[in-house]
């Protein structure tokens, strides 16, 4: 099945740092690229999607660029916060027996001291 | 407010015991998902089900069992024929549209004596 590899953590930035955590991924045909966000103790968040090659994604601040010449879907912030503080998780769907799912990296911990 | 609703967030439980953990939804979403996660692993599909009285088995369904009987619930019973129970489990919706999102909720916390 689809499956992505994503950088291993935890990255600690200061803020206004450059932020880049890179995700690839291992498919057949086009899947829909995500990243999402989880803060300590709760569930994941949606933070950007893409659902073609060559689309971006952006919220918050946030980018990735769905390059399906290097299989990848990386994410960017120019200038992180304290409250980017967290785990992200880059994802794919992957279609099954029946219907869809999204399969998930190993996420990332991101950390941003003042 | 629409979401998913879990509970309970927190679950002591005896080896051996089988627990059955909540998931709830009022936004009309027709598939629902059940993901493990534990630290530095990510998230791993249990189950999902597409529609009512329809489930399937994910990827570490061993030990797990789910029902569908109606369209806003999907509980997951948490076997004592799982080895490591211990875990943090996700439910999820998956919107209608073609772009494969999904809604998660808050999770439930799962420890095992």
């Amino acid at each position: 099945g689809n499956s992505v590899t994503q950088m291993e953590g935890p990255v600690t930035l200061s803020e206004e740092a450059f932020l880049t955590i890179n995700c690839t991924y291992t498919a057949t045909g086009y899947p829909s690229l995500f990243w999402y966000v989880q803060y300590p103790g709760e569930g994941l968040q949606l933070l950007l999607k893409a659902t073609k090659a060559d689309d971006k994604g952006s919220n918050k601040g946030f980018e990735a660029t769905y390059r399906k010449e290097t299989t990848s879907f990386h994410l960017e912030k120019g200038s992180v916060q304290v409250s980017d503080s967290a785990v992200y998780f880059c994802a794919l769907s992957d279609r099954r027996n029946s219907g869809y799912a999204l399969n998930f990296g190993k996420g990332t911990s991101l950390l941003v001291t003042p | 407010d629409g979401g998913i609703t879990q509970s309970p967030k927190y679950l002591f439980r005896k080896e051996g015991q089988n627990v059955t953990l909540s998931c709830e939804q009022n936004l009309n979403h027709d598939a629902m998902y059940w993901y493990r996660q534990d630290p530095g692993q990510g998230l791993r599909l249990i189950y999902y089900s597409q529609i009512v009285n329809d489930f399937q088995k994910g990827d570490i369904a061993e030990g797990y069992s789910v029902s569908r009987e109606k369209k806003e619930s999907f509980p997951l019973t948490v076997t004592s024929a799982q080895k490591n129970p211990t875990a943090f489990y996700l439910c999820a919706s998956r919107y209608p549209s073609g772009a494969n999102v999904l809604t998660f909720g808050a999770g439930s916390r799962l420890t095992v004596l």
